[in-house]
Parts: C-alpha cells; structure tokens; sequence
C-alpha cells in the first residue's frame, strides 16, 4: 500500500525559505521507474507542477521556478525535500508530493499542506 | 510551456447524463495526457492516464480519448459521487502542465 504525507510549516514570512518534507512508504525511490513530485495548488486555482525526482537521481524542475527550488532525496528514510526560497504571498497554496511511475503521472497523492506566506 | 485549455469551465449536469469534458493541447503531447478527478479538501485522484488507459480501481464509467492536440474524457452515467472537479494534465514534456480545471455540479 503506497501512501505519502507531507510536513512542514503553515505559516513562512515573506523572503523566507520554505522546507517541506514528504515522507512515504509502500515503494522504493532507488526502484526502478519510480518518481516523487511535487504540485501546489493556491486556494480556489489550478494545479501547478514543480518538479519531480526519479530512482535515478534526476531532477525535472519547472523553469518558472528553477532558481528558487531544491530537491532533497533520502533513500533510507524515505523522505523527499523540497525547498523554496524566497517565499512570497502568492507562493500560498496547498503543496502535494504524489508518487509517479516515471511517465510524468502521478497515481498516488499525500494528503497535502496548506502553506501560508504572510507578515 | 504547453498550454492546456479545459472545456467547460463549469458543467451543470444530473444524476444519469452522458458528460464530456474536452482538453486541447497548444501543441501536440502524442497521448501523454492524463485526467484527474478533485473532490473539495482532498487531493487529486488519477483516473485516465496515456490518454485512454483507466486507472485500477476506477469505475468503467470514465473513459479517455483522444491524441495529438484534443482529448476527451466522458462519463457515461453521472453518478452522486462524480460531482467534483477534473483536470487534464498533459506528461509530454517539462514542465508538466495541468488545465484549468471543469466544476461539474448538480
């Protein structure tokens, strides 16, 4: 059984770096194929796609956002981070990390978390 | 970046009706193109992926169609628990790109 969970804050300042953790079980990211990735949503709005780490040490980043993103992997702990730097007011939204078989799909989703960015 | 434009925006509908809802690609993703279905306060839920290929564990009800540049995703009879809100995402090239979504309520 796959499951994912996202943890972190709920509430980062303006210019702050944000830092998330997904952590999952039921696979293996060293497995061949598979994938962990990330997508936010802001209230109310669509779903946006930030980046994706493969088994193979890979990272795809949206180019939007490149500068402004890292990927963590931890294969022991199974553990994914993302961080964001510069975080702003519109960077609010719900973050998802959701497990991919390498086709760019993502089948399985944690929960999400919501993060506000706010003084 | 490849644009995907979802049609309608909203859709009212009743238990029982046929549902389209259509995806266009602004350039072709061949049938890397898959749906999701969005209940509120939840995540998504993949129900079509490659264009065509049901999920396991989705009711056979949904089904994609489409390539190039125009897909479709159909419910064949609208059932209480498929009012939600679905989205096309296409997984042809970086960055991946989602629709802007399709309301469909009672």
């Amino acid at each position: 059984q796959i499951t994912l969970k996202e943890s972190g804050p709920t509430l980062v300042k303006p210019t702050q770096t944000l830092t998330l953790t997904c952590t999952f079980s039921g696979f293996s990211l060293s497995t061949s194929g598979v994938g962990v990735g990330w997508i936010r949503q802001p209230p109310g709005k669509a779903l946006e796609w930030l980046t994706l780490v493969y088994w193979t040490d890979d990272e795809r980043y949206s180019p939007s956002l490149k500068s402004r993103l890292t990927l963590t992997k931890d294969t022991s702990k199974n553990q994914v981070v993302l961080t964001m730097t510069d975080m702003d007011p519109v960077d609010t939204a719900t973050y998802y990390c959701a497990h991919s078989l390498g086709t760019g799909n993502f089948d399985y989703w944690g929960q999400g978390t919501l993060v506000t960015v706010s003084s | 970046d490849i644009q995907m434009t979802q049609s309608p925006f909203f859709l009212s509908a009743s238990v029982g009706d046929r549902v389209t809802i259509t995806c266009r690609a602004s350039q072709n993703i061949d049938d890397y193109l898959n749906w999701y279905q969005q209940k509120p306060g939840k995540a998504p839920k993949l129900l079509i992926y490659g264009a065509s290929s049901l999920q396991s564990g989705v009711p056979s009800r949904f089904s994609g169609s489409g390539s190039g540049t125009k897909f479709t995703l159909t419910i064949s009879s609208l059932q209480p628990e498929d009012f939600a809100t679905y989205w096309c995402q296409q997984s042809y090239t970086i960055p991946f790109t989602f629709g802007g979504g399709t309301k469909v309520e009672i």
